[in-house]
């Protein structure tokens, strides 16, 4: 079994400019969640999708990051435009129903600079 | 406050010796996670509690509902137990995990 799988795993890019991470979480997991990890600080939740649908999406800032899982399947995370601030750790995690365990991925390491 | 407070925030040890890691929360909870983070790796879930106590090798999780606290031990800690753990709860009906800020483990040989 593969695991959560994210790509990429590092990526420097300049302030106002967009940006994407791609998540393919374990096959036949239903829940997936995105995650913005700071330094030094826990993981927060940014969104929480059931199959192909969003059903927390309160911490995400929605007028800069966008995320979509077509097909209930992969889903991506996009800033635009990045600030310096969204420099973090995005980790995606996949769980077989919300009531189970997660599996994590080894996130993406997004410096803006 | 935040609702879920780890201690110690670091951590250093010589190998071999019994770590012990704390978790107190502040809100009803289904579950407790212990997680394990290494350095530039992701995230690893170690145990998955809602009563009792839980053992996987050298690590042993338990946790009091009544005084909303958990642990985490080690018993003969080793280098590569170094690591970053994490404490997640997930809130009564709020289907998401909330996690504690951390706690860096270092073992020395």
């Amino acid at each position: 079994e593969a695991g959560v799988v994210q790509s990429p795993r590092y990526k420097i890019i300049e302030k106002k400019q967009p940006v994407a991470f791609w998540c393919n979480p374990i096959s036949g997991h239903n829940t997936l969640y995105w995650y913005r990890q700071n330094l030094g600080q826990g993981p927060e939740l940014l969104i929480r999708y059931e199959n192909e649908e969003a059903v927390d999406d309160s911490q995400l800032p929605k007028d800069r990051f966008s995320a979509e899982r077509l097909k209930g399947v992969d889903s991506t995370l996009k800033i635009q435009p990045a600030e310096l601030g969204d420099s973090a750790v995005y980790l995606c995690a996949s769980s077989l129903d919300v009531g189970y365990g997660y599996t994590f991925g080894s996130g993406t390491r997004l410096t803006v600079v | 406050k935040n609702e879920v407070e780890q201690s110690p925030q670091n951590l250093t040890a010589q190998e071999g010796e019994f770590i012990t890691i704390n978790c107190s929360y502040s809100v009803g909870i289904s579950a407790l996670h212990w997680l394990q983070q290494h350095p530039g790796g992701g995230i690893v879930s170690l145990f998955m509690l809602s009563s009792g106590k839980k053992k996987h090798g050298r690590l042993i999780a338990t946790i009091n509902i009544q005084e909303k606290h958990s642990s985490l031990h080690i018993t003969a800690s080793h280098p590569r137990d170094s690591a970053v753990y994490i404490c997640a709860v997930k809130i009564q009906g709020a289907q998401k995990l909330v996690f504690g800020q951390g706690t860096r483990l270092t073992i020395n040989p």
